[in-house]
């Protein structure tokens, strides 16, 4: 079953302008992680948020955390062409240090220059 | 340069054939994946390998067969009984670390396998 959702599908802005990205979530989790996906190429992880964070900036990448409406949101601000691409949130099973990353359906933004 | 190597980029499967698709690793890493893309889905998790010699079954293994007999390779198998086989096909590998505690996936950059 899916853990994360992300909405929208899908997001088309102008260069220059802010992206908004949200993950919803079923089960508590120690971690939240985003991930981005160009076309036909494997996933890069860009940052992790654990349970105890509600906020973390990585660059132009801003990421926050409500565990108590399970859900996370992805800013990046001032967009450029490149970032377009798919971006997912990922998290791992609520019970055990196990290994079992779940990914959601994905985002794809679109950055128009 | 450490990473993770998928091979091949393109695997073409005719009826009733056997594909294996290659993933190695240099980075160490103990655990190994593989996950499943399908056009505007997620990821789904076929097999994973937390240490040498030991795998488990993820959500979607029926058809698929995995070994893990050294520490930086992880291949997967399609079997013929897998009837829906094109997709593409992620290789991850992690680091668990001493905590335990879940960390980020390196990937491989994908293979594509489509049915003939």
């Amino acid at each position: 079953s899916q853990q994360g959702e992300e909405d929208p599908q899908a997001l088309s802005i102008q260069e220059g302008e802010n992206a908004t990205m949200n993950c919803s979530y079923k089960t508590s989790i120690n971690n939240l992680q985003w991930y981005r996906q160009n076309s036909g190429r494997g996933l890069v992880h860009l940052i992790l948020i654990r349970s105890n964070e509600r906020e973390k900036h990585s660059g132009r990448l801003r990421v926050t955390l409500d565990t108590s409406k399970k859900s996370s949101s992805l800013l990046i601000t001032a967009s450029r062409a490149a970032d377009t691409a798919s971006y997912f949130c990922a998290t791992p099973p609520p019970t055990g240090a196990n290994s079992k990353l779940t990914f959601g359906k994905g985002i794809t933004l679109s950055v128009r220059p | 340069d450490g990473g993770i190597t998928q091979s091949p980029k393109y695997l073409f499967r005719k009826e009733g054939q056997n594909v294996t698709l290659s993933c190695e690793q240099n980075l160490n890493h103990d655990a190994m994946y593989w996950y499943r893309q399908d056009p505007g889905q997620g990821l789904r998790l076929i097999y994973y390998s937390q240490i040498v010699n030991d795998f488990q079954k993820g959500d979607i293994a029926e058809g698929y067969s995995v070994s893990r007999e050294k520490k930086e390779s992880f291949p997967l198998t399609v079997t013929s009984a897998q009837k829906n086989p094109t997709a593409f096909y992620l290789c991850a590998s992690r680091n668990p670390g001493p905590s335990r505690i879940n960390e980020k996936l390196f990937f491989g950059s994908g293979t594509q396998l489509s049915v003939l």
